[in-house]
């Protein structure tokens, strides 16, 4: 089955500055590869997304870029502020829409 | 807000227990998916359920099973509840058609295994 792993666990950023988060894949049949963000005691949200036809994709500050050669895909978040602070999970779905698969989160503590 | 929701918020159990946990999908949406959320953790993907039908699963076993209802709620029941068991217990629905991937959360129930 899939496996995704998610670096890193934890990054610390000053106001105004970017952060990356990186994750990667095993199975290169994975074709959506979605973004969540996650507060504390509420549910996950969806950030942005692509699709494994598409290299990068922007929205505002947020962008995803995704390498399918090497199988892996990165989070980049832009002129960061503190209520960019959560945790943020990547995931896969299988080619089949029937099964996901999320990192381990990584939690990003924007100071201001 | 999604429309998802999850009943009930929390609940404690014991040891050996059962439980059913119970997840209304947003209107429209067919397409119903479980997940276990350990503290600290990312969500496990446990099953999905497409119209009434299991229609994939993860790598949990047998005393996790669900039902998928005509109106699209879902429930998840565990049998033999383990102290692993305490997590945060996520569904998420998706709609039909080209966006099918896109899974909106409900808030999750939290389930305290004693």
């Amino acid at each position: 089955g899939e496996n995704v792993e998610q670096h890193p666990s934890t990054l610390s950023v000053q106001e105004g500055d970017s952060a990356v988060i990186k994750c990667t894949y095993s199975d290169s049949a994975s074709n959506y590869f979605p973004w969540y963000k996650q507060e504390l005691g509420k549910r996950p949200q969806l950030i942005i997304d692509i699709r494994s036809n598409v290299g990068e994709k922007k929205d505002q500050r947020i962008a995803v870029t995704l390498n399918k050669t090497a199988k892996h895909f990165s989070l980049h978040i832009t002129e960061t502020q503190p209520e960019d602070s959560a945790v943020y999970f990547c995931a896969a779905m299988s080619d089949n829409f029937n099964k996901f698969y999320f990192g381990s989160g990584t939690k990003l503590n924007v100071k201001p | 807000e999604t429309g998802v929701t999850q009943s009930p918020t929390h609940l404690i159990k014991t040891r050996g227990q059962q439980v059913t946990l119970r997840c209304s999908s947003q209107s429209g949406h067919n397409t119903v998916s479980w997940y276990q959320q350990a503290l600290g953790q990312g969500p496990q993907f446990i099953f999905q359920y497409y119209r009434e039908e299991e229609n994939g699963r993860g790598n949990f076993p047998p005393r996790f099973s669900g039902l998928q209802f005509p109106n699209y709620s879902s429930e998840l029941n565990v049998n033999a509840l383990e102290l692993d068991d305490s997590a945060l217990y996520l569904c998420a629905s998706s709609l039909p058609g080209l966006r099918a991937e896109t899974q909106y959360f409900g808030p999750g129930t939290r389930l305290l295994v004693l």
